[in-house]
């Protein structure tokens, strides 16, 4: 139980696109999901937390216009880079709360801008 | 606020050795939850543990066991007879308060070799 799936899982894009991730609680609900990026060798940063039938909670520093979350349905998130540049090239990582509070992750999806 | 430390940047051991992961935590909260996470090379997080505070019994799962003490703000893991596919960063962590989102440590890279 408890599984999460992300798609896509690698995308390459042309610099100035933007692109659409998918986060889907496959088997629970999630009234609220978690995005994550990750740099090389690092720890997770939270960039934003999905709360579904409302808008999303930044964090401090992640741009709202640039990261779009939409979470619809209590098993959807989605994350939208939107104008995507080489910079937002990372591994991105969602995560959806479960039962007794844990968070269950995504695969997570490695996006390269050229 | 909440802080998790883990000192142990990489840890290589050779194949059945037995090796510790220290975990050490910060939080003023009285009630609160202790999380350790894998993540392969792979690079999807996967949920190995949840510890309430008020549980101090020690745990074990396999070659897996976790050590809990609270007078030390410790949750220390354990694996006995590594195997190289226990080759990952080792990830501890902890909700802040309100339970919004997790505050997670540096990680612990544990290289096993043949």
């Amino acid at each position: 139980g408890a599984v999460v799936s992300q798609h896509p899982s690698r995308v390459i894009c042309k610099s100035g696109t933007s692109v659409k991730i998918e986060c889907r609680s496959l088997d629970f609900q999630a009234t609220t999901m978690f995005w994550y990026r990750q740099f090389p060798k690092q720890s997770l940063m939270l960039m934003a937390t999905s709360n579904e039938g409302s808008k999303a909670t930044y964090e401090q520093g992640v741009e709202k216009d640039k990261f779009l979350i939409n979470h619809a349905s209590l098993t959807l998130s989605t994350l939208t880079v939107t104008s995507a540049h080489p910079e937002d090239s990372s591994f991105y990582i969602c995560s959806a709360r479960g039962p007794m509070l844990t968070q269950y992750f995504g695969p997570g999806t490695r996006l390269l801008v050229l | 606020a909440q802080k998790v430390t883990q000192a142990q940047t990489e840890i290589s051991v050779v194949e059945k050795e037995d090796v510790t992961l220290d975990c050490v935590y910060e939080t003023r909260d009285t009630t609160y939850y202790l999380f350790w996470y894998k993540q392969p090379p792979s690079g999807e997080l996967v949920f190995l543990i949840r510890r309430n505070s008020f549980d101090e019994q020690n745990e074990i799962s396999g070659r897996y066991s976790w050590n809990f003490q609270k007078s030390t703000s410790s949750f220390n893991f354990t694996i006995t007879a590594s195997q190289v596919v226990d080759s990952a960063v080792y990830f501890c962590a902890l909700p802040n308060t309100g339970f919004q989102k997790l505050v997670f440590g540096t990680g612990t890279r544990l290289l096993v070799s043949p």
